[in-house]
C-alpha cells in the first residue's frame, strides 16, 4: 500500500519569497512521485514527476522537487513566488505494482501576498 | 489539441435520478480513470480501465458504475445518486496501464450536487 502526506493545508508567502510545499510518502516498493497544480475551476496539470532517474527534478513554471529516499520526501520548491502561482498543489505517488493508481495527498493551497 | 473532455461541467440533480457523466479522450490512451475530489481528502479513485472492456474498482467504487466499450470513452454512471455523492469528479487518462510513469491527463471536472 502507498500513501502521501502533505504538511500544511494552507501556505501563504509574499511575492518574491521562497515557496516550499512539503510532501512525504510511504511505499513498500520503489515509488514514482508527481506534483500536480490545480487552478480555480480547472482540472489538474502536471508540474513535474520523479520516475527513478535524476533525484532533482525540474518542472514547469520554475518549480523543482528533490526525491530524498532516506527522508521519504518529495518537497516542491520555487525560489521566487509569483502571484500567478496561487493555486492548490497535490503530491501523488504510484508504483508499478497492483492497479498502478495515483494516490493523492490532501492538497496544499498556496496563497501569494503582494 | 490533446485533451480529456467531460460533460456536463455542472449538474444539480435529485436523489435517485439516474445520471451519466461522459468522458472522452483524443490521445489514443489505453488507461482511463475516474476520481472524486472532496475537501481535505484530495482525489480518490472510483474506477479505472486498463483497456477496452477491462474495468476494475478503485478506492471508492460504491454507488458508481462504468463501462469501456470504446477506447476513447469512459462514462461514469450513478444509478441512484445520493447526497453523499455530491462532489467534484475528474476523468483522467494516460498512455498505458502497464507502467505508472506516464503522465496522467485530467479533464476539467464535473461538479455534481445531489439534493
Amino acid at each position: 500500500a502507498q500513501s502521501v502526506t502533505q504538511l500544511g493545508s494552507h501556505v501563504s508567502v509574499s511575492e518574491g519569497a521562497l515557496v516550499l510545499l512539503r510532501c512525504n510518502y510511504s511505499s513498500s516498493v520503489p515509488p514514482y512521485l508527481f506534483w500536480y497544480v490545480q487552478y480555480p475551476n480547472q482540472g489538474l496539470q502536471l508540474l513535474l514527476k520523479y520516475t527513478s532517474a535524476a533525484t532533482l527534478v525540474k518542472g514547469i513554471n520554475g518549480f523543482e522537487a528533490e526525491f530524498k529516499k532516506s527522508e521519504t520526501s518529495f518537497h516542491l520548491t520555487k525560489p521566487s513566488a509569483h502571484m500567478s502561482d496561487a493555486a492548490e498543489y497535490f503530491c501523488a505517488v504510484t508504483t508499478d505494482t497492483g492497479r498502478r493508481a495515483l494516490t493523492f495527498g490532501s492538497g496544499t493551497r498556496l496563497q501569494v501576498q503582494p | 489539441e490533446a485533451q480529456v473532455t467531460q460533460n456536463p461541467r455542472y449538474l444539480i440533480t435529485v436523489t435517485g435520478k439516474k445520471l451519466t457523466v461522459t468522458c472522452s479522450q483524443n490521445m489514443n490512451h489505453e488507461y482511463m480513470s475516474w476520481y472524486r475530489q472532496d475537501p481535505g481528502l484530495g482525489l480518490r479513485q472510483i474506477y479505472y480501465s486498463m483497456n477496452v472492456e477491462v474495468t476494475d474498482k478503485g478506492d471508492v467504487p460504491e454507488g458508481y458504475k462504468v463501462s469501456r466499450k470504446e477506447k476513447r470513452n469512459f462514462p461514469l454512471i450513478l444509478e441512484s445518486p445520493s447526497p453523499n455523492q455530491t462532489s467534484l469528479y475528474f476523468c483522467a487518462s494516460r498512455m498505458t496501464g502497464v507502467t505508472s510513469t506516464d503522465t496522467q491527463y485530467f479533464g476539467p471536472g464535473t461538479r455534481l450536487t445531489v439534493l
